[in-house]
């Protein structure tokens, strides 16, 4: 069974859609992440949320929303995409219980194309 | 701030050699982990190694291993008798008391047969 799994893997639409990347953890760790990944293959954290509360909210623009239903899952949903989204986005999990037993187990990426 | 360095865009070795991959970072914390990920071109994001900064001895996963220079603020690392599978992008990472993970920019290593 697959750990941390993200769908959809390959994403193409066109500008100005709104579209939504879903991401769920089998793992029962407490925090959920999302990166996105450039072209030039630098990770930049996006969002952080533990138990289904945001921690981490870099400088992102609000056309991305996270959000956790459940602390299992953290979906994103991009408004009035633009060319500048298209990237590889992860997901990613983590147990919260202290630095000791931090280590964050990633999904396959989702790879968005805007046209 | 915390910045995590990777000096090496790309490294290329033969099949079987070893190759030491560097990583430094910067930081004011004491306790804090580091990490080394492995993106291969599935571009799965892979566990390599770990390594506890209060921990003296060097981390060790089968053909990998790291040499941890606390005070000189190193972590690099070695694969031992390369693989074809070795093949991917490599990334180190340092996590600070956020839970945040730093990233470096990557290094590209390619195992030629």
């Amino acid at each position: 069974d697959t750990a941390v799994s993200q769908t959809p893997k390959y994403l193409v639409t066109q500008m100005g859609n709104d579209k939504s990347i879903k991401c769920e953890q089998n793992l029962g760790h407490d925090t959920m992440y999302w990166y996105k990944q450039d072209s030039k293959k630098f990770l930049k954290i996006m969002f952080s949320y533990n138990n289904k509360e945001l921690i981490i909210n870099e400088t992102v623009p609000n056309r991305f929303s996270p959000k956790s239903p459940d602390k299992a899952h953290l979906n994103l949903h991009i408004n009035s995409l633009e060319l500048g989204d298209s990237a590889v986005y992860f997901c990613a999990s983590s147990p919260q219980a202290g630095l000791a037993k931090n280590i964050q187990y990633f999904g396959a990426g989702t790879r968005l194309s805007v046209l | 701030a915390q910045t995590v360095t990777q000096s090496q865009p790309e490294m290329s070795v033969q099949e079987a050699e070893t190759v030491t991959l560097s990583c430094t970072y910067d930081t004011s914390e004491s306790n804090y982990y580091l990490f080394w990920y492995k993106q291969p071109p599935s571009r799965q994001m892979i566990l390599v190694i770990r390594q506890e900064a209060y921990k003296q001895q060097n981390a060790t996963e089968n053909r990998f291993s790291v040499n941890f220079q606390k005070a000189a603020k190193s972590f690099s690392l070695k694969i031992s008798d390369s693989q074809l599978g070795d093949t991917a992008m490599y990334f180190c990472a340092f996590l600070d008391s956020n839970y945040q993970l730093i990233w470096g920019a990557g290094t590209k290593l390619i195992i030629k047969p």
